[in-house]
């Protein structure tokens, strides 16, 4: 089965900008699209957008739009997603979250969430 | 971006009794291909969310046969048969039809 490692937690300020990773292990990069999904403490989830490594494509939600950047490196297997100009708001546990390229865009296999706390 | 609503917002159950959660979608998820891009996922406390059923009605790898789902359309049911202990968590429906993927707002699942 994919296996998913996030990076861990971060503690930012805000205007500033985090970087969070994730390594997939076990399955074929290229075969998957990384998703990457937040939680806001006590909300639910909200996709952010996602890539498609083997043709490097991404789609981000509007809302993020300008603000988030998800690149894949295939070399590591690994998808990062960076958040600029962060805000208090920002505070949420950050998942990957990847699927078979073929299985439509469901999230078969997800990380453990990184933490992003921004505060001053 | 497609709107999606769930229902109920919480759920107390007594084990052994069935459950069902309700999912609405804004438009059809029905694809042209006759599959309906519904995913539904559980977060249990503490934890990531985890893959339940895709498609509506396709259990994921080592999904307890007590959980199954049904819908097409716009109208989506996920039923639990006879809830245990370890069901307990905030479930999640999920179109995945087109990008923005959405959620919806998840329904916490307590055992009574």
């Amino acid at each position: 089965q994919v296996q998913m490692l996030q990076s861990g937690a971060e503690v930012k300020k805000p205007g500033s900008s985090v970087k969070v990773s994730c390594k997939t292990s076990n399955g074929t990069f290229s075969s998957y699209t990384v998703s990457w999904v937040r939680q806001a403490p006590g909300q639910g989830l909200e996709w952010m957008g996602r890539i498609v490594p083997i043709i490097a494509v991404t789609n981000y939600a509007q809302k993020f739009q300008g603000r988030v950047t998800i690149i894949a490196d295939r070399s590591t297997s690994t998808a990062y997603m960076e958040l600029t100009s962060l805000r208090f708001e920002d505070t949420a546990v950050y998942y990957c979250a990847s699927g078979l390229i073929e299985g439509g865009n469901t999230l078969d296999n997800w990380g453990q969430g990184t933490l992003v706390t921004v505060s001053s | 971006d497609i709107v999606m609503t769930q229902s109920p917002l919480s759920l107390p159950v007594s084990p052994g009794e069935p459950a069902s959660i309700s999912c609405r979608s804004s438009q059809s998820l029905l694809h042209n291909n006759g599959f309906n891009y519904l995913d539904w996922y559980l977060q249990k406390p503490g934890q990531s969310p985890q893959l339940l059923i895709s498609l509506a009605s396709n259990r994921a790898s080592g999904v307890p046969d007590r959980f199954s789902g049904s819908g097409s359309g716009t109208d989506f049911t996920l039923k639990i048969s006879r809830v245990e202990a370890e069901d307990v968590g905030v479930y999640y429906c999920m179109q995945a039809r087109q990008t923005p993927l959405t959620f919806g707002g998840g329904t916490k699942l307590e055992i009574k």
